[in-house]
C-alpha cells in the first residue's frame, strides 16, 4: 500500500507560470513533510519542508502548503524557470527515521 | 564542500556475484541510509545505522547486507544479486533519527547481467 502519492508523473509548464506539484498521502501519523528535487545522474537534493503544525512554508520561489483533513501538500513555484526542470519527490515522516517517498513528478519548464 | 560520495557510480556484475557499493561522507552525521530505488518506482529504505547501530527494514531481503566501520563510510553488500536487484541505490545521511532533511549522495546503478 503505497502511502504517500504523487499522482502526475508529469507535467509541464511554460517559464514565468507557475508549476503547483502535488501529493497526497494516507498515514495520519504523518508529521513532517519534505520536498526533493533530482536531476538525472545525480541524488536527490532537498527543497523544502513543512511541519504538521503548519499549513504553509515558503523559501523563495518556492511554497509549500498543507492541507491536514484533505491528506494533501503540493509545491508550488512561482515564477518556474527552466533551471527548475527535474523529478521533484515528496516525502513523509512521522517524527522518526523513516522517510516514504512518493514516486516522483517529472516537471519540464518550456523556454 | 561537504558531501555524500558513492562509488562507483556504475556497476556491472553477474547473477549470483557478490558485489559491494560503497558510501562515504564528510558531514559527520550520525545516520546513513541506503535506499532502493526501481525505474518510476519511489526510492525504498533497505536500511540504516544511527551510529553503529543497525536497522534492517522487515521487507529487506537477506540478500543484503550492509556494514558501517566507522562514521565517515557505509557499504552495501548483496550476496547474490540476481536480475531483481537491477536498480539506482541511493546512500544518504541525516543528523537526527527523527526529522530533518537527508542528503543524497549521487547513487550507484547496478546492471546485473
Amino acid at each position: 500500500d503505497q502511502q504517500v502519492k504523487q499522482n502526475s508523473p508529469s507535467l509541464s509548464v511554460q517559464e514565468g507560470r507557475i508549476s503547483i506539484l502535488n501529493c497526497d498521502y494516507t498515514n495520519s501519523m504523518f508529521d513532517y513533510f519534505l520536498w526533493y528535487k533530482k536531476y538525472p545522474a545525480e541524488g536527490p537534493t532537498f527543497l523544502i519542508s513543512i511541519s504538521s503544525i503548519k499549513d504553509k512554508n515558503e523559501d523563495g520561489r518556492f511554497t509549500v502548503f498543507l492541507n491536514k483533513s484533505a491528506k494533501h501538500l503540493s509545491l508550488h513555484i512561482v515564477p518556474s524557470q527552466p533551471g527548475d526542470s527535474a523529478v521533484y519527490f515528496c516525502a513523509a515522516s512521522s517524527g522518526t527515521y523513516k522517510y516514504i517517498f512518493g514516486t516522483g513528478t517529472r516537471l519540464k519548464v518550456l523556454a | 564542500d561537504a558531501m555524500v560520495i558513492q562509488n562507483p557510480r556504475y556497476q556491472v556484475t553477474q547473477f549470483g556475484k557478490p558485489v559491494t557499493l560503497s558510501c562515504s561522507q564528510t558531514l559527520n552525521h550520525n545516520v546513513m541510509y541506503w535506499y532502493q530505488q526501481k525505474s518510476s518506482q519511489a526510492p525504498k529504505l533497505l536500511f540504516h545505522y544511527y551510529d553503529k547501530d543497525f536497522n534492517n527494514e522487515a521487507d529487506t531481503p537477506d540478500n543484503f547486507q550492509s556494514r558501517r566501520p566507522n562514521t565517515s563510510f557505509c557499504f552495501l553488500d548483496i550476496r547474490s544479486p540476481g536480475l531483481g536487484d537491477a536498480a539506482m541505490y541511493l546512500c544518504a545521511t541525516s543528523r537526527a533519527r527523527g526529522g530533518g532533511e537527508q542528503f543524497f549522495g549521487p547513487g550507484t546503478r547496478l546492471t546485473v547481467l
